[in-house]
Parts: structure tokens; sequence; C-alpha cells
């Protein structure tokens, strides 16, 4: 079974700026849930969906926000880019209904930079 | 707000068994305890999952005493090859769907 896919692997933007990023999950599983990841603050919860709905948010402002389509796939989108925004966002999936108790499988991530 | 601790780093020699605590003080009644490993330029994968007492699977054991506001992964033997940064993961709050990972320990394995 092929992993969890994430488009682009990297990506460089400017202040002000918007970012669309994509999650396609493992066959099969139907929760999706993003992090962020920085040196300063290690892997912060972004939010999760399941079956096109968003279940659950982070501490997050409004200017991230993400989607979850009928076939799984998931975006998440950074509107009015800050220089604190640059980090690695990380996709993870997982099979069953309630993340907090699922394994879940990441993928590599894609290194955002804001210049 | 719920938060997990861990140490920040840790050494160990090739062989030896490592032992890395996590602190959640304000987990869930029905969350569950869970340890991933993380590489340079990959995303966590998963080692371990618990609820309570002791899981033990071909990688590594977790222990969790009766209160739940700690755990315990242990990893036996280690090689260099498990030199990498590890990460406990649980809900938080009555909710238990707010996701806190742990500070992240870095452990190095040495020759």
């Amino acid at each position: 079974k092929a992993g969890v896919t994430q488009t682009p692997r990297y990506l460089i933007k400017t202040r002000g700026q918007q970012v669309t990023l994509s999650c396609s999950p493992i066959s099969g599983h139907r929760s999706v849930s993003w992090y962020q990841q920085t040196p300063g603050q290690g892997l912060q919860f972004l939010f999760e969906y399941f079956s096109e709905t968003q279940r659950n948010k982070g501490n997050f402002p409004g200017r991230f926000s993400g989607r979850q389509f009928s076939n799984s796939r998931s975006e998440m989108n950074v509107s009015t880019l800050e220089l604190g925004d640059s980090a690695l966002y990380l996709c993870a999936s997982s099979p069953g209904t309630i993340v907090s108790t699922d394994t879940q499988y990441f993928g590599p991530g894609t290194r955002l930079t804001v210049l | 707000l719920a938060k997990t601790t861990q140490p920040i780093s840790m050494d160990s020699y090739e062989g030896q068994e490592v032992n890395i605590t996590c602190s959640h003080n304000n987990i869930a009644t029905n969350d569950y305890i869970t340890w991933y490993q993380q590489f340079p330029s990959q995303g966590p994968r998963f080692i371990i999952q618990g609820y309570k007492t002791k899981v033990t699977n071909e990688v590594a054991s977790l222990f969790i005493p009766a209160d739940r506001k700690s755990s315990t992964l242990s990893l036996p033997r280690v090689s260099l090859s498990d030199t990498a940064v590890y990460y406990c993961l649980v809900g938080e709050g009555t909710g238990a769907n707010n996701l806190f990972f742990g500070t992240g320990t870095r452990l190095t394995v040495i020759p």
C-alpha cells in the first residue's frame, strides 16, 4: 500500500502571499490530520478532518484553513503568509474514527519557507 | 492547557536499554498514549501505543502507571539507527481530540 503523500515537498513564498498544500492519505483511511513543526514550538496540531468534515482544530489563527474531499484527499491553505509560518507541515492519515486513539501514518511533509 | 513534557535529550551507548519518560497531567479518560520516532527530514513513525499498565511489541515497551499521568518508553538494546527524536502524543481535556505532542527527546546512540 502506498504511504501518505504530500505535495509539494518544498515551497518558497513571500510575506502576504497565500499557499495551498496537498495531502493524499493511505487508501482506505478517512481521517486526515495536519501538524505544523518548527524548531521553537515543536509539533503542533492544526486540524483534523473526517469524511469531509473538520472535527477538531488546534490553536491557530483563521488564516489557517483546510478541507477534505470525498476521496479523503485533503488540502490546507494559509493566507497572508507571515515569516513565522515557515515550518514543516505534516499530514497524517489514520484508519479509524478517533484520531487520539488511532495509529497515525505521517507523510514526509512540506517544507514551507516564507521570505 | 495540558502540556506534555519530556527530557530534551539523552545519550546512550549501543546495546544499552533506554527509558524515555513523558509527563501528561491532564490526559483524558478515554485517551491512549502513543509514541512516535522521527528521523531528520521525515514524518514521525509509530512505535507503540497503550492505555494503561504495560504494552510490548517487537521494538519497544510502554509502561503506564495507574494514574496515567506519565508514561515511559523503553527501547531495549539500542543501536546507532535508533538515533532520532522521540515524541509522545496524548489527547487533551474532556474533548479528547485536541492533540498535544510532547516536546520531543533527542536520543543519540554512541558507538
